[in-house]
């Protein structure tokens, strides 16, 4: 298996729940990503993880809870989230991050999240 | 903050004829990304750009790094129904190790009509 593979790939959840959503990249990249994908407005930049530490958290609210702990898996903790909540998010891996060089994002499928 | 403008929003095509679509910037960037997004997939990386001035093929997709070094252009030639979905470009800054360090555009939405 290659690429990147996030699970679930659907998820609906109530506003007092927790869940979680995971990410595994395949292609021996040293950095993670989490985005938010809206429908009509441009991806969002969530969290960055760079050989496993947090080097971007994007002024998200603390109801979302990242998790690295190697550098091929990557979680995405939610605890008491909103309607407005609702979106596709995408989990995203790439060479490097804190380096002068291009280094390509390179997605996974996403998961499509419903807060009810 | 930067944004990136990516024109048209959506169009709407017969099968078999060329497109064309641009994203522009008031920033610089030193790379520029394209990708596509298929309906219920995440975007797949395209074609990546990362001089002035290149031009870059992959099969029928031409995408070029315009010389200010804040626009970017992508063309399909003799475009096919599996063509159809959202196409995001990505101005990536490699100086820069914060947030902002890739922007991507809103999105061009193909409708390919056979």
């Amino acid at each position: 298996e290659t690429g990147v593979t996030q699970t679930p790939r659907h998820l609906v959840m109530g506003m007092t729940n927790k869940k979680s959503l995971k990410c595994e990249q395949h292609l021996g990249h040293n950095a993670m990503y989490w985005y938010k994908q809206s429908a009509k407005k441009p991806l969002e930049l969530m969290f960055v993880y760079s050989l496993e530490e947090r080097v971007e958290n994007n002024s998200v609210p603390s109801r979302f809870s990242p998790e690295c702990p190697n550098s091929s898996h990557l979680f995405l903790h939610l605890h008491t989230l909103q309607p407005e909540d609702s979106a596709l998010y995408l989990c995203a891996s790439s060479q490097d991050f804190r380096v002068s060089e291009p280094s390509a994002l390179h997605f996974g499928n996403g998961t499509r999240l419903t807060v009810t | 903050g930067q944004q990136l403008n990516q024109s048209p929003q959506s169009m709407f095509i017969q099968e078999g004829e060329d497109v064309s679509m641009n994203c522009t910037s008031s920033s610089i960037f030193n790379t520029w990304l394209w990708y596509k997004q298929d309906p219920g997939e995440g975007p797949v990386l395209l074609i990546a750009l990362y001089k002035a001035g290149e031009l870059t093929s992959n099969g029928r997709l031409t995408a070029q790094f315009g010389i200010t070094r804040k626009d970017s252009f992508l063309n399909i030639s003799a475009s096919i129904p599996s063509d159809v979905g959202i196409y995001f470009c990505a101005g990536q800054d490699i100086m820069k190790t914060s947030y902002d360090k890739v922007i991507f555009g809103p999105g061009t939405s193909l409708s390919v009509i056979p």
